[in-house]
């Protein structure tokens, strides 16, 4: 069974720009979380994806986005980049839609903001 | 939001065991313990949730006292390919919201 995927691994964009990064869970997999990693800030929970309705949202504004397709791929958007969204971006997927069950997570997209 | 707190750093020797503590004073009552562990360039991976006493699966053990305020991951007779960071990771089951929160992880170097 294959992991999930995430696309592209490693991605430099210029300051004001947008970014989409695409996670493709395992299959049979409905729910979708994003997490932001960078060394200063750690782990951070970014928004939870069930059935293509965003259930939890982590402390980000409104510039990080989402999207949940019928087949449970997902998409992240971060509009008018910043340098401090230079980060190890992050989705992992559950079967079910409790986010306390094992969670499978991606290789990551790191993105570099110049 | 239950903040947890975790030691930045152990070392350990092959075949030692090896006891990471995570404090969560303000764990709420449907808040469930989680620990993951990551190695460099890869996401993290899943090693073992509890919500109280011991937990224990094939890798590791899971230890939650009563108050249910800290827990200690413990991992038997480690190897060098144990050498990654260990997260804490404390949720409410059914919960929406921020609540989700990581702690800052455990940098566990194995030495041989």
């Amino acid at each position: 069974k294959a992991g999930v995927t995430q696309t592209p691994r490693y991605l430099i964009k210029t300051r004001g720009q947008q970014v989409t990064l695409s996670c493709s869970p395992i299959s049979g997999h409905r729910s979708v979380s994003w997490y932001q990693q960078t060394p200063g800030q750690g782990l951070q929970f970014l928004f939870e994806y069930f059935s293509e309705t965003q259930r939890n949202k982590g402390n980000f504004p409104g510039r990080f986005s989402g999207r949940q397709f019928s087949n449970s791929r997902s998409e992240m958007n971060v509009s008018t980049l910043e340098l401090g969204d230079s980060a190890l971006y992050l989705c992992a997927s559950r079967f079910g839609g409790d986010m306390n069950t094992e969670a499978f997570f991606g290789q990551g997209t790191r993105l570099t903001v110049v | 939001l239950a903040k947890t707190t975790q030691p930045i750093s152990m070392d350990s020797y092959e075949g030692q065991e090896v006891n990471i503590t995570c404090s969560h004073n303000n764990i709420a009552t449907n808040d469930y313990i989680t620990w993951y562990q990551q190695f460099p360039s890869q996401g993290p991976r899943f090693i073992i949730q509890g919500y109280k006493t011991k937990v224990t699966n094939e890798v590791a053990s899971l230890f939650i006292p009563a108050d249910r305020k800290s827990s200690t991951l413990s991992l038997p007779r480690v190897s060098l390919s144990d050498t990654a960071v260990y997260y804490c990771l404390v949720g409410g089951r059914n919960n929406y919201g921020q609540n989700f929160v990581f702690g800052p992880g455990t940098r566990l170097s194995v030495l041989p």
